[in-house]
C-alpha cells in the first residue's frame, strides 16, 4: 500500500535557526496536505499543494511540492517559540481507486525550538 | 461555530469491556475518519466513511467498527478492548473531495488495563 515517509523524527533548534521537514510518498499524489498539532492538542490543517512543482508561502513557512509529485517539503525561517509542535504530512489514496477515501500521514517531526 | 467533537476525551477501561466513542461534526460534511495516534507512529487511519451508510477500512482497522447511520455522527466501536488499543484517537471531517482539508476533533485518550 502507499507510504509516506517524513524526516527527521526530531528536529531541535534554537529560535531563530531554520527548520526543515521533508516528506516522500511512494506513490504519486493528486495533493499533500500539511498539518500541524501542538503539544498536547490536535492536528490543524496549514496548507494544501496540488500543482507539480508548486511553491505555498505562508509567513516564515514555505511548502513545496515536487516536480513528480511525490516528495514536500516544509521550510520554516528563523523559528519562534510559537513555531513548536508536530508537522505532518498527508497525502490521499488514488481517485477512483479503492484506497480514495484514505488519507496516509507521515511518522510526523516534532520540533523543538529553545529560546 | 463549526467544530468536530469527541466524547469521552478521556477513557480508562479494561480489557474485554465493550466501549464505544462518538464523534459528530456540525460542518454537513460527507467524509469522516478515525485515526489512532501512537509515539512514533504519527497518524494511522482505522475506517473512514465518504457518506451515510458507506464506510471503509483504513491502515488498521482490526479489532475496532464504525457505523453511519446519520451524517454528523461516526461512532468508534471497541467490541473487546485489548491494551494494545491503549491510544489516543482521532476524529476528521471534511468535505466529500480530498482536496478538502481535514478538520480534527480534540482527541480522546484510551486506556485498555
Amino acid at each position: 500500500g502507499q507510504q509516506v515517509m517524513q524526516i527527521p523524527q526530531y528536529q531541535h533548534v534554537q529560535e531563530g535557526e531554520d527548520f526543515t521537514t521533508y516528506c516522500n510518498s511512494s506513490t504519486t499524489l493528486s495533493n499533500i496536505q500539511w498539518y500541524k498539532q501542538r503539544p498536547g492538542g490536535h492536528p490543524v490543517f496549514l496548507i494544501q499543494l496540488v500543482k507539480s512543482g508548486e511553491v505555498k508561502k505562508q509567513k516564515r513557512l514555505t511548502f513545496q511540492f515536487g516536480e513528480a509529485k511525490k516528495n514536500s517539503s516544509l521550510h520554516i525561517t528563523a523559528t519562534q517559540t510559537t513555531d513548536v509542535g508536530t508537522y505532518f504530512c498527508a497525502g490521499p489514496g488514488v481517485a477512483g481507486g479503492t484506497s480514495y477515501g484514505k488519507l496516509t500521514f507521515g511518522q510526523g517531526t516534532i520540533l523543538t525550538v529553545h529560546p | 461555530e463549526a467544530q468536530v467533537t469527541q466524547n469521552p476525551r478521556y477513557l480508562i477501561t479494561v480489557t474485554g469491556k465493550k466501549l464505544t466513542v462518538t464523534c459528530s461534526q456540525n460542518m454537513n460534511h460527507e467524509y469522516m475518519s478515525w485515526y489512532r495516534q501512537d509515539p512514533g507512529l504519527g497518524l494511522r487511519q482505522i475506517y473512514y466513511s465518504m457518506n451515510v451508510e458507506v464506510t471503509d477500512k483504513g491502515d488498521v482497522p482490526e479489532g475496532y467498527k464504525v457505523s453511519r447511520k446519520e451524517k454528523r455522527n461516526f461512532p468508534l466501536i471497541l467490541e473487546s478492548p485489548s491494551p494494545n488499543q491503549t491510544s489516543l484517537y482521532f476524529c476528521a471531517s471534511r468535505l466529500a473531495s480530498s482536496y478538502n482539508e481535514q478538520f480534527f476533533g480534540p482527541g480522546t485518550r484510551l486506556t485498555v488495563l
